[in-house]
């Protein structure tokens, strides 16, 4: 299993440009998400996706724009990309609740890192 | 709104000399406190997860327990291995994280 792949690894924008950021999970997982981590902030949470078929804003969405492609695939688009979105992008995957109802474990890609300049 | 701080920053051990990390937390209705380890250019790996208070994991030189308020991640006789940023992450509703900022562990041999 190679668990979560993300692509590109390093990525360089020049502001205004678009692109696509893609992730996939072979654990079939019904969750998955994308994070970006800046420098002294933590992990903050841009999009989620429950399950198939379904996404929702997290904590800072603008921007960016998700895409469930199936149950394996999530992307993130950066439609204009702006300064302040060169970060590290983290995606992540998880299976949802245990059958004992507990939460289950979220796990990571190894991350794309994105300088616009 | 969930709030997660971790203590120290940064923190610079010898080889062998015992520390502790703190985590600690505001949420509304904790459904599970998580510890995962990150090294430099890498995602995070997961480490532990807590659910109540009173719990205790262990993982080789690694001991997390939990408080209603807090947790805290032991580091016993550390190796230089064992250098890394460690997360704390907490969830308090069906599908998000709440992370702190990390404590950056480095250990001298």
């Amino acid at each position: 299993n190679a668990g979560v792949t993300q692509t590109p690894k390093f990525q360089v924008l020049k502001t205004g440009q678009s692109m696509t950021l893609q992730c996939a999970q072979d654990m079939n997982h019904n969750s998955m998400y994308w994070y970006r981590q800046d420098p002294g902030m933590g992990l903050r949470l841009i999009y989620y996706s429950a399950s198939e078929g379904t996404t929702d804003k997290g904590e800072v969405p603008n921007g960016y724009n998700v895409s469930r492609l199936n149950k394996r695939e999530f992307s993130l688009r950066l439609e204009s990309a702006a300064p302040s979105q060169t970060s590290v992008y983290f995606c992540a995957s998880r299976e949802g609740l245990s059958g004992t109802g507990r939460q289950e474990t979220q796990y990571f890609g190894p991350g794309t890192r994105l300088l616009v300049l | 709104e969930d709030q997660v701080t971790q203590s120290p920053e940064a923190l610079r051990l010898q080889e062998g000399e015992s520390s502790s990390l703190n985590c600690s937390y505001t949420v509304s209705g904790l459904r599970g406190l998580f510890w995962y380890r990150q090294d430099p250019g890498k995602g995070p790996e997961f480490l532990f997860t807590l659910y109540s208070a009173g719990e205790e994991k262990e993982k080789e030189r690694l001991k997390a327990t939990l408080t209603k308020k807090e947790s805290f991640l032991h580091i016993t006789a550390p190796k230089p291995e064992d250098s890394a940023t460690y997360l704390c992450a907490v969830q308090a509703n069906d599908y998000k994280l709440s992370f702190g900022a990390g404590t950056t562990v480095t250990v001298r041999a």
